[in-house]
């Protein structure tokens, strides 16, 4: 079916509010990453989750971040009390399995906190 | 722990001349590889992965990567540049112990010159 979409495509917010990214993984995908992408660097992984397994959290940089999951759909991740350092390009990717499968891409949503 | 090293921040070539994109890796266990491409203001797209089988593996748009595990490295080789090649690359890493870690490079932009 159709590839990963993510919503916003873009967010511009004050510093300390709090924002909640979307993303619609390929129908069927079980495995979901959250990635963060700061302007002119690499991708940081965040969070990943596999089915009914416990996510690996091991990415999320402090405890403002989190992230859920509803079975193998829809994803959110939260931002509390954003900061400058924030901004980024928040990416998720989703693959039909694990481990070495393909990571599929959506096109990310670009946060500003102003 | 896993990491990986993107040698050059940037590479620029001549349209029709050879591409390389160097890439090193650590990781304590066999790992899987990937190369990622980024064009501007698009999503990221798998270029090829190495999974314990073939060592020389060929992807799409004519590139194509070595494994070789005692230099410990994953190199991106392309024979004749294209001017549509012109992008930021990515070599990830991921150890196939179970965990759900992906390790993204620092990226290499390419700019191919007519």
């Amino acid at each position: 079916g159709a590839g990963v979409s993510q919503s916003p495509s873009n967010k511009v917010t004050e510093k300390g509010k709090d924002v909640e990214l979307r993303c619609d993984p390929i129908s069927g995908h079980t495995a979901l990453y959250w990635y963060r992408q700061r302007l002119g660097q690499g991708l940081e992984f965040l969070i990943y989750f596999q089915g009914n397994s416990a996510p690996d959290k091991s990415g999320l940089p402090s405890d403002r971040f989190s992230a859920e999951r509803t079975g193998e759909s829809v994803s959110t991740l939260t931002i509390q009390r954003t900061q400058q350092e924030d901004s980024a390009v928040y990416l998720c990717a989703s693959s039909a399995l694990g481990g070495a499968d393909t990571q599929y891409f959506g096109p990310g949503t670009r946060l500003t906190v102003l | 722990a896993q990491s990986v090293t993107q040698l050059d921040s940037h590479v620029s070539v001549s349209e029709g001349t050879p591409v390389l994109l160097r890439c090193n890796y650590s990781s304590s266990y066999s790992p899987s590889l990937f190369w990622y491409v980024q064009h501007p203001n698009k999503g990221l797209q798998l270029l090829l992965k190495y999974t314990s089988a073939a060592t020389l593996v060929k992807g799409i748009n004519g590139f194509e990567a070595e494994f070789k595990k005692s230099e410990t490295s994953f190199h991106l080789t392309k024979p004749s540049a294209h001017m549509s090649d012109a992008a930021e690359y990515f070599c990830v890493v991921r150890d196939n112990t179970g965990g759900f870690k992906t390790i993204f490079g620092a990226g290499t932009r390419l700019f191919v010159k007519a």
